[in-house]
């Protein structure tokens, strides 16, 4: 089963804004990823935050984690049209869950020119 | 020019009849994975392998069969036994040890005629 849950499902927003995404989890995890797909291709991982971490940045991208409520946000700052994908996050339970991550089930992503 | 290939792009498939979707990596990883995404969809895991000969089944393995007989093939086929097969199939690998970062493929669309 999806432990994770993306909000919104889908998101239009102009050049320029902010985009932020929101994921919530229901077990512990040792750490979350959040990954992005272009329409028909496969997921490029965009960033990693570990369980004992609480905010993370790479370029544009902001990443917060509250292990305490189980939720994580993912923040495109001044956004362009080539950021039109769907985001997914995806939580990593460690070893006792066999290595595997889990899904969710994405935001889509519009960002108009 | 190392990666994650996945052939074909698009098959498809007569009632009745096994498909098999091929899965290569030159990335050097232990670990592989074989993804089902349906439209708007999250991923689910159908089956991975963290070692050549051997395999464990994920959330929705029925249907399905893998092998992995060499390190960089994990080739998956689609039984006459799954009854809605049509979804975009994804392959990922990782290397073991470390973070659990995934490398995907560029998918593959299949559809029953």
């Amino acid at each position: 089963s999806q432990q994770g849950e993306e909000d919104p499902q889908a998101l239009s927003i102009q050049e320029g804004e902010n985009a932020t995404m929101n994921c919530s989890y229901k077990t512990s995890i040792n750490n979350l990823q959040w990954y992005r797909q272009n329409s028909g291709r496969g997921l490029v991982h965009l960033i990693l935050i570990r369980s004992n971490e609480r905010e993370k940045h790479s370029g544009r991208l902001r990443v917060t984690l509250d292990t305490s409520k189980k939720s994580s946000s993912l923040l495109i700052t001044a956004s362009r049209a080539a950021d039109t994908a769907s985001y997914f996050c995806a939580t990593d339970a460690g070893e006792t869950s066999g290595s595997r991550l889990t899904f969710g089930e994405g935001t889509q992503l519009t960002v108009n020119p | 020019d190392g990666g994650i290939t996945q052939s074909p792009k698009y098959l498809f498939r007569k009632e009745g009849q096994n498909v098999t979707l091929s899965c290569e990596q030159n990335l050097n990883h232990d670990a592989m994975y074989w993804y089902r995404q349906d439209p708007g969809q999250g991923l689910r895991l159908i089956y991975y392998s963290q070692i050549v000969n051997d395999f464990q089944k994920g959330d929705i393995a029925e249907g399905y069969s893998v092998s992995r007989e060499k390190k960089e093939s994990f080739p998956l086929t689609v039984t006459s036994a799954q009854k809605n097969p049509t979804a975009f199939y994804l392959c990922a690998s990782r290397s073991i040890g470390g973070w659990n970062i995934q490398y995907f493929g560029a998918g593959t669309r299949l559809s029953v005629l």
